[in-house]
């Protein structure tokens, strides 16, 4: 199995709702990441789990809170987002956080009304 | 600061012909420099890779050039294909260091017509 999977492929919610997204790689990689993409730019960098730790949090606002409750699954759980936070959320793995070959799911589309 | 510039932002090629779209990087300490394609609503797949210790690696149509002195790579797309019509972005990262962030370029929309 050489793919990310990620789950769901849509999601529409409120501002006042809480929802998780769910990303899943049956590949042996030790690292994990979230990335948020806005249409017609490159992806930028959320979070980065290590062998199932949270190694880098680049400043993400506290709304989003990701958790890799083993070394196949990451969540991202959403509370309380913003319109603005509408966009393509993508989950990625590598063989180690240093062997940089990553390798992307399909994404999440979220849209917050 | 974007450490790594891309160009042209678009690029429209004739079936059969060649697409290059160019990056260049500042950070000498930058040792993988891989290319992503993108479908529109669908995840970057990565598509080739090179580091610095070869000036050219080709994957079928596909085929990375790297300038180490001019900090430079690009990506060749031989005989263009309606089916290449993607978004294409070229990254850098540091491998050597304990964290290698990717940092990735603006992004070429490439599109092939028939």
């Amino acid at each position: 199995d050489t793919e990310v999977t990620q789950t769901p492929k849509h999601l529409v919610m409120g501002m006042t709702n809480k929802k998780s997204l769910k990303c899943e790689q049956h590949m042996g990689h030790r690292a994990m990441y979230w990335y948020k993409q806005k249409a017609k730019k490159p992806p930028e960098l959320m979070f980065v789990y290590s062998y199932e730790k949270l190694s880098i949090n680049e400043s993400v606002p506290s709304r989003f809170s990701p958790e890799c409750p083993n070394s196949s699954l990451l969540n991202l759980h959403l509370h309380a987002l913003q319109p603005e936070d509408s966009a393509l959320y993508l989950c990625a793995s590598s063989q180690d956080i240093n062997l940089n070959e990553q390798f992307f799911g399909p994404g999440t589309r979220l849209t917050v009304l | 600061q974007q450490q790594v510039k891309q160009s042209p932002q678009s690029l429209i090629v004739q079936k059969g012909g060649i697409s290059i779209i160019n990056c260049a990087y500042e950070n000498t300490a930058f040792d993988y420099f891989p290319w992503y394609q993108q479908f529109p609503g669908k995840g970057p797949a990565l598509l080739i890779a090179i580091r610095p210790d070869v000036s050219e690696k080709k994957e079928g149509r596909f085929t990375i050039s790297f300038n180490k002195s001019a900090k430079q790579f690009s990506l060749h797309i031989m005989d263009s294909q309606p089916g290449d019509s993607a978004t294409y972005f070229c990254a850098a990262s540091m491998t050597t260091d304990s964290w290698g962030k990717l940092q990735f370029g603006a992004g070429t929309q490439v599109v092939v017509t028939p």
